[in-house]
């Protein structure tokens, strides 16, 4: 199994909290994602990052800002979490383009 | 049009049978195709990828690419309980893509004994 850890892996938060996602990688992948799947939609992409510091948006971005200062670690932070945020993130790497991407175990994450 | 699409679903197939599962594409520029399974609460895992036309094969799982028609399916032979899953397809994002991918919305499989 690729080395890719999401912490926590559960959360329960309230209405307007800032809440961080973690993402630890140990397979020095150049590419980390974050998406998001809801019911109905699948899999979203939330932002990515080809490389530390170099980090852009995806389909979903807007409420959500990401953070990579090193190369293992993709933060993904709910700047004031809504109950439309309430879903199951999973963090994603890749080597490069055109190759498969290797999921984290994914957070189920509930705003309320 | 979204970029990725696979038929909706769900397929329910009995124990042994084919299962066939589509997924159309509308970047002509895209130059692979993978296909996810992913079980209920896990997280999606890779079952086959397919880069050129024609038909790769692995074990039970077939996947076809037809380039001109911008189609792409998996079979699944002989199948079994143990298959029963979402399948997503997935192909690269369009422009520059950085190993983006985008998925299809998921096909739910259910293999009844």
């Amino acid at each position: 199994d690729a080395g890719i850890t999401q912490s926590p892996r559960h959360k329960v938060t309230e209405t307007g909290t800032p809440v961080t996602l973690r993402c630890h990688q140990t397979e020095n992948h150049r590419y980390m994602y974050w998406y998001r799947q809801d019911p109905g939609h699948g899999l979203r992409l939330i932002h990515y990052s080809y490389g530390v510091k170099d980090t852009d948006k995806g389909e979903v971005s807007d409420g959500y800002s990401v953070s990579r200062s090193k190369t293992e670690d993709f933060l993904l932070t709910l700047e004031s979490a809504t109950s439309s945020q309430t879903s199951v993130y999973f963090c994603a790497i890749s080597a490069g383009t055109n190759t498969e991407a290797f999921f984290g175990q994914g957070t189920r994450l509930t705003v309320v | 049009q979204k970029e990725v699409e696979q038929n909706s679903g769900p397929l329910s197939v009995p124990e042994g049978a084919i299962a066939s599962l589509n997924c159309t594409y509308s970047d002509r520029g895209s130059q692979s195709f993978f296909w996810y399974r992913q079980y209920s609460g896990k997280s999606p895992e890779l079952i086959m990828f397919i880069y050129s036309n024609g038909d790769k094969e692995d074990g039970r799982f077939t996947a076809q690419l037809n380039k001109a028609s911008q189609y792409v399916s998996l079979l699944i032979r002989d199948s079994q309980p143990s298959d029963s899953a979402t399948y997503l397809c997935a192909a690269p994002a369009g422009g520059t893509s950085y190993g983006k991918l985008t998925f299809g919305q998921g096909t739910i499989l259910t293999v009844h004994p």
